[in-house]
């Protein structure tokens, strides 16, 4: 693995299903972000964690939840998916807690039917 | 320049021209700015950054620069090769008793013509 990687690539998935989108990342970075990109918007911040073991909201939380029990691997899961949550969801990290350099994912494209 | 809506703004430049990629700022506290480069399925990439206190940064072929008068910041990208076509987006950032707030543009599609 070198970087971020996302899982699925993409999903469609029918409203009211729960689903977990994957997220790990080898560079050791302390802060990890999840952002949803929808067109005509500009990538809008869902979830943030700043180290291991802690997390905070971001602008659009609602319907979404994140862990982060480990450097590594930060999941973000939809508990009961609707169509306003299909999106391009981008998974980034960040060396320190500054949010200077963010290195992001390849993305995960979720339809939510 | 970038905007709010469901189209992207677009540029067209003949490869090995020059283009200059243009972002309007909302906020005149943000203390740092950051160009992105998206390719059609990928990620967002960084390309270059400048902070507040400075108004030109240049990186290799590309420069930022920041205009905080009227909060205008751009990306100029020598000598394009089709390799830059992608949507290129700012983003600005604003540090407030250690807590920071990332906004991001919509972007503008460049397209580089063979």
């Amino acid at each position: 693995i070198a970087g971020i990687t996302q899982a699925p690539t993409s999903q469609i998935l029918a409203a009211g299903r729960r689903m977990t989108l994957r997220c790990t990342q080898d560079m050791r970075h302390n802060a990890m972000y999840w952002y949803r990109q929808d067109l005509g918007l500009g990538l809008r911040l869902i979830h943030y964690s700043n180290t291991a073991g802690t997390t905070g909201k971001g602008e659009v939380p609602d319907g979404y939840s994140v862990s982060r029990a480990n450097t590594d691997d930060f999941p973000l899961t939809l508990a009961s998916a609707v169509p306003s949550q299909t999106s391009v969801y981008f998974c980034a990290s960040s060396p320190g807690t500054s949010i200077n350099e963010q290195f992001f994912g390849p993305g995960t494209r979720l339809t939510v039917l | 320049g970038e905007s709010v809506g469901l189209h992207l703004p677009t540029l067209s430049v003949q490869e090995g021209d020059n283009s200059i990629i243009n972002c309007a700022y909302s906020n005149s506290a943000s203390d740092y700015f950051i160009w992105y480069k998206q390719e059609s399925g990928k990620g967002p990439q960084f390309i270059i950054d400048i902070r507040s206190n400075m108004d030109k940064r240049q990186g290799q072929r590309v420069t930022v620069l920041l205009n905080k008068t009227v909060k205008h910041l751009s990306l100029q990208i020598a000598a394009t090769q089709p390799g830059d076509s992608a949507v290129y987006f700012c983003a600005e950032k604003k540090s407030n008793f250690g807590n920071e707030k990332l906004t991001f543009g919509t972007g503008t599609r460049l397209t580089i013509i063979p």
